[in-house]
């Protein structure tokens, strides 16, 4: 299995300032035959499931505001929100779909200070 | 707009089991280009993918390692729905449980049932 670790676990933020949050893979999720990262971010808000913000490790879903972003490649990953608003305190997963079984980071809580 | 809606109890007595149906709605359970899973959610596991179902001329099933024994994941195509049967429920097995579709070229889960929480209890 693909063992996926987040850092950090919980995160203060001013409004308005930059929230960075950092994902590492077991092994590399980058598919050599499409140059791929099988690497995805959700955002999850108290009772709700999560919802899709990046896949492909830097594509931003439809509709998801641009001050969200991904980067990487290989095993090491990103999600950078540039500017913190109230409306993004939630927890931030990553998530590999390289391979089943498909597995999540633990989490980072992201508050806003 | 693909929507799926979660139906199924709460609670679920040691040793017996667990059954949930998702409905899917904006999409067809036999397409060749989905997937339909199952996900589960608790603070001692975290977020834990557990199987599968897929229909690519015949149906297939995939299942993770720690439920492997227990899960039975079937769809139904009349209904346009699937659904998950966890045998033998501990305490262990409580979590807020999720469907999800992935549409394979994109890979993602997406989207996400409004997840069930199930507790195990006599």
């Amino acid at each position: 299995d693909i063992g996926m670790t987040q850092s950090p676990d919980s995160l203060a933020v001013s409004l308005g300032e930059r929230a960075t949050i950092n994902c590492k893979s077991s092994q590399s999720v980058l598919l050599s035959s499409n140059n791929k990262n099988y690497l995805t971010w959700y955002q999850q808000k108290p009772g709700q499931p999560p919802k899709l913000l990046i896949y492909w490790a830097s594509t931003r879903e439809s509709g998801v505001p641009d001050r969200f972003s991904g980067s990487g490649s290989g095993t090491d990953f990103t999600l950078t929100i540039s500017s913190l608003q109230a409306e993004d305190v939630a927890v931030y997963y990553c998530q590999q779909y390289y391979s089943t079984p498909y597995t999540f980071g633990q989490g980072t809580k992201l508050e806003i200070k | 707009q693909v929507q799926l809606q979660q139906s199924g109890p709460g609670l679920v007595k040691p040793s017996q089991t667990l059954s949930l149906t998702c409905v899917i709605s904006g999409d067809n359970v036999s397409s060749s280009s989905t997937t339909w899973n199952w996900i589960r959610q608790s603070p001692s596991r975290g977020l834990e993918w557990l199987g599968r179902t897929y229909y690519r001329s015949k149906w297939h099933y995939d299942y993770a390692v720690s439920v492997r024994s227990r899960l039975i994941i079937n769809a139904d195509t009349s209904k346009n729905q699937f659904s998950l049967q966890l045998n033998s429920v501990t305490p262990e097995d409580r979590a807020v449980y999720y469907c999800a579709r992935v549409v394979t070229y994109v890979g993602v889960f997406d989207p996400w049932g409004q997840g069930t929480l199930v507790t195990v209890s006599s």
